[in-house]
């Protein structure tokens, strides 16, 4: 049981190359989420999906685009990276907050990008 | 959006200690779960407390939903509790179900 597996762990990019950051989920979970973390700025939700083929965006979406193509899928693309875009990049997953469910989330090891 | 604010945001204790985390909302929420993220970067649910108090061993959470407040109490504090402790919310508004955000964080050191 691999839980959330981000695929790459590592990745430098140049100004204006484009990439896809993927998460994989083997839970079953309804909810889906990529979060950025920078130093001294906590965790910042950049796009979220309550269920396959929906997409939501969350405080921090400028510069990125999802699809939830799959239920045990969440991608997270970069059409043209910026130097601003260098952080550490998570993946969580729940399900809804009903009946016994809590919501509790799970995240992923993390994908840490550079672009310089 | 909502607000969420984590207090102290650094916190030094030595081994043994006793301390109080505290987490502050702007508005009502649906979910609240506090996280420990420890040296390496990884990232462990710790509670799931929209609500009351809850214990697990030398951790503890209590939220007060109608003051917008959770704390979060560390007891006999060990060199392995040290981290960042996050809190995170879901506004209890129909069009924020999901969007479940975080506080920026309690650095706690603890000593030997």
């Amino acid at each position: 049981n691999a839980g959330v597996t981000q695929t790459p762990k590592f990745r430098v990019l140049k100004t204006g190359q484009s990439m896809t950051l993927l998460c994989a989920q083997d839970m079953n979970h309804e909810y889906m989420y990529w979060y950025r973390q920078d130093p001294g700025m906590g965790l910042r939700l950049i796009h979220y999906s309550v269920g396959e083929g929906t997409t939501a965006k969350g405080e921090v979406p400028d510069g990125y685009n999802v699809s939830r193509l799959k239920k045990q899928n969440f991608l997270l693309g970069l059409e043209s990276a910026a130097p601003s875009q260098t952080s550490v990049y998570f993946c969580a997953s729940s399900y809804p907050k009903s009946g016994t469910n809590t919501g509790e989330l799970f995240f992923g090891e993390g994908s840490r990008l550079t672009v310089l | 959006g909502i607000q969420v604010e984590q207090s102290p945001p650094d916190l030094i204790l030595q081994e043994g200690a006793n301390s109080t985390l505290r987490c502050n909302f702007s508005d009502s929420v649906n979910n609240l779960q506090w996280f420990h993220q420890n040296p390496w970067g990884q990232l462990i649910n710790l509670f799931y407390i929209p609500s009351g108090t809850k214990q697990n061993g030398r951790l503890s959470a209590t939220t007060v939903a109608t003051e917008r407040y959770s704390l979060l109490y560390i007891s006999s504090s060990q060199t392995t509790d040290s981290g960042v402790y996050f809190c995170a919310v879901e506004p209890w508004a129909s069009d924020s179900w999901g969007k479940l955000q975080f506080g920026a964080g309690t650095q706690v050191v603890v000593t030997p």
